[in-house]
């Protein structure tokens, strides 16, 4: 078990240009989550994937925000026209319907720092 | 919208002791699931114990145990026995099953070990 993995772990861009994290969940997990957690907050649900169906989406999911997790194994975020806004960690979790019920592995998160 | 709440921004415990951090949730269902998640610095998220709303028992992990009240709609988390290494900020998270699966999180606990 080589846990849920996330690159880049650190990105600095210029307000306006788009990024892409990618996450790699625990192989057998079908159950993919992304949340954005700023600082001294708890993290915030921003969607959710089951296989390639992306199931759930939150309101703080702007149309500037795209994921997708093709052929249901690895998922990419995408922030497009990035904003000072969008400064924050990035984490994944992955979870499997099956024997645990849905207790979400978190990766080690993608902090993004926009200038 | 469930709502967590954690009313200890930080808490400090000496080695060896006990320590007991609070949880309170806002939620109208009867089916729901709670965690505590610890996230020491810089470093992933970690499941530390899991409830199920149904079961009456508490939940026990080796030193870490929790008060569910029900009724109350408490669920508190206590460390036995603290060790250095159980510095970290401390998440109290609510999960309705069968609806979209997504963690709601408190603000975190700040636990500082003292020596």
């Amino acid at each position: 078990d080589t846990g849920v993995s996330q690159d880049p772990r650190h990105k600095i861009t210029k307000r306006g240009q788009n990024v892409t994290f990618r996450c790699d969940p625990i192989s057998e997990h079908n159950r993919l989550y992304w949340y954005r957690q700023t600082l001294g907050q708890g993290p915030e649900f921003l969607t959710y994937f089951q296989n390639e169906a992306q199931l759930e989406k939150s309101r703080l999911l702007s149309d500037r925000f795209s994921a997708e997790r093709p052929k249901g194994s690895f998922s990419t975020l995408e922030i497009q026209r990035t904003e000072q806004g969008d400064s924050a960690m990035y984490l994944c979790a992955s979870s499997q319907k099956a024997g645990l019920a849905d207790t979400q592995y978190f990766g080690p998160g993608t902090r993004l720092t926009v200038l | 919208a469930q709502t967590v709440t954690q009313s200890q921004p930080e808490m400090s415990v000496q080695e060896a002791e006990t320590v007991t951090l609070s949880c309170t949730y806002d939620t109208s269902e009867s089916d729901y699931y709670l965690f505590w998640y610890k996230q020491p610095p810089s470093r992933q998220m970690i499941l530390v114990i899991r409830q199920e709303a149904y079961k009456q028992q508490n939940a026990t992990e080796n030193r870490f145990s929790v008060n569910f009240q029900k009724a109350a709609k408490s669920f508190s988390l206590k460390i036995s026995d603290s060790q250095l290494g159980d510095a970290a900020m401390y998440f109290c998270a609510y999960m309705r099953p069968n609806s979209g699966y997504a963690l709601n999180f408190g603000k975190g606990t700040s636990l500082l070990v003292t020596p």
